[in-house]
């Protein structure tokens, strides 16, 4: 069935530390992964996709890596702020679906100044 | 480009009203996803549109739950009767379609049954 795991729960940082968050899909097809991110009371923001035909993407601070054979994909943060704080979801898309994203259970990060 | 709009932003309502909650998609945008966020279920797709059409619907809750989309720009939820359990922020989002996977969110709307 569609299925995303997201791990850890929670993630305590030091600023300035990295944070790494990881997930996992059940459907091999999926090629599609963005992540979002939710500050409290707000929305959930696209901060990085990746697609299936590359295995790395950057932008700034943040990059995700993507591993089709595994079936999983990663956010790095690197350099963390105390802005940096908020709920990560991952999220993929199915192949047969057009255009439903299953999400991960979000990971809360916390920045400690 | 004003984004996706939703209202009202926050809803209080007693049990067995009936709720509507209301999305403008980003302009040129040809999905719409509506979703329920909870603290105990995260974050739900209750149903999504293309072009209009419902494509799925299997995550409306229950039958108290429907939605439309009468035109490109426009999209409703509706509850009725509501129920304390109904309440939760609901998200709206778009999409450019098959092109493009990019779902942006709209404010949400938080609805709280007494």
């Amino acid at each position: 069935g569609e299925n995303v795991e997201q791990h850890p729960s929670t993630l305590s940082v030091q600023e300035g530390d990295s944070a790494v968050i990881k997930c996992t899909y059940s459907d091999s097809a999926s090629n599609y992964f963005p992540w979002y991110k939710q500050e409290l009371g707000k929305r959930p923001q696209l901060i990085i996709d990746i697609r299936s035909n590359v295995g790395e993407k950057k932008d700034q601070r943040i990059a995700v890596t993507l591993n089709k054979t595994a079936k999983h994909f990663s956010l790095h943060i690197t350099e963390t702020q105390p802005e940096d704080s908020a709920v990560y979801f991952c999220a993929a898309i199915f192949s047969g679906n057009t255009g439903k994203l299953i999400f991960g259970q979000g990971t809360t990060l916390q920045v400690k100044p | 480009d004003a984004g996706v709009i939703q209202s009202p932003r926050h809803e209080v309502t007693e049990m067995g009203q009936e709720v509507t909650l209301r999305c403008k998609p980003i302009s040129g945008h040809n999905s719409l996803f509506w979703y329920r966020q909870t603290m105990m279920r995260g974050l739900e797709l209750l149903i999504y549109f293309n072009n209009n059409v419902p494509i799925d619907d299997s995550g409306m809750p229950e039958d108290r739950f429907s939605a439309k989309m009468p035109n490109a720009s426009f999209s409703t939820l509706k509850i009725q009767p509501s129920e304390p359990r109904d309440s939760a922020v609901y998200f709206c989002a778009s999409s450019p379609g098959l092109a493009s996977n990019e779902q942006y969110f709209g404010p949400g709307t938080r609805l709280t049954v007494t």
